[in-house]
């Protein structure tokens, strides 16, 4: 059975970096049929892509994002990561780590809130 | 980037009714199109994908149609678990993108 489980800092300051780590089971992210995704739900508002990542390590992300967000792959843990810099309260959402596969997004983690606040 | 719009925003309902939720893309998404039921303080869960297809393990009261730019969810006899709120998503274009929600209440 294929498990997600996110993981880091709850709180992050204004201004500094939002670290977070996904780590998979049943599934693994060398596999050349998915996308390793990170998702994320202001409260209130829709959920926003942020991007993905390929098992090349191509990675692609919202345009809206992208000067702040770095997806990486860790193959010998099975884990991906997320990094967001110079976060703001507009940062303050529940991430949620993902598959992607065959255009679908069929297995999510249980999401972790992170608060941008001083 | 394509915008999805939902419809309505929310819904009041009764257990055995039969439901039906709007999708709208702002352009063209083929059959790109995936829907979710997400339940409070839980993560979504992929109910329909490629705008028909049941997925694995979801009731076969849940069917989803469309093409194209529109799009609806069907639940064809509620069941008290299904109150929850209802996201539509495309996958044909990068950002994928979410509709803002329908919450279905009792």
């Amino acid at each position: 059975q294929v498990q997600l489980q996110e993981s880091g800092p709850g709180l992050v300051k204004p201004s500094q970096t939002l670290s977070l780590t996904c780590n998979v089971s049943g599934a693994s992210i060398g596999s050349d049929a998915y996308y390793w995704s990170w998702i994320r739900h202001h409260p209130g508002k829709a959920l926003e892509w942020i991007g993905y990542i390929y098992y090349t390590g191509s990675a692609y992300y919202n345009p809206s994002l992208k000067s702040r967000v770095t997806i990486s792959l860790d193959t010998s843990n099975n884990q991906f990561s997320l990094k967001v810099t110079s976060v703001t309260a507009a940062d303050t959402a529940v991430y949620y780590c993902a598959r992607v596969g065959y255009s679908k997004i069929d297995y999510w983690g249980q999401g972790t809130l992170v608060t941008v606040s001083s | 980037d394509i915008q999805m719009t939902q419809s309505p925003s929310s819904l009041s309902a009764s257990v055995g009714d039969r439901v039906t939720i709007a999708c709208r893309a702002s352009q063209s998404i083929s059959t790109y199109l995936n829907w979710f039921q997400q339940k409070p303080g839980k993560a979504p869960n992929l109910l329909i994908y490629a705008a028909s297809s049941l997925q694995s393990g979801v009731p076969s009261r849940f069917s989803g149609s469309g093409s194209g730019t529109d799009f609806t969810l069907t639940i064809s006899s509620l069941q008290p678990e299904d109150f929850a709120t209802y996201y539509c998503q495309q996958s044909h274009n990068i950002p994928y993108t979410f509709g803002q929600g329908t919450k279905l209440e009792i």
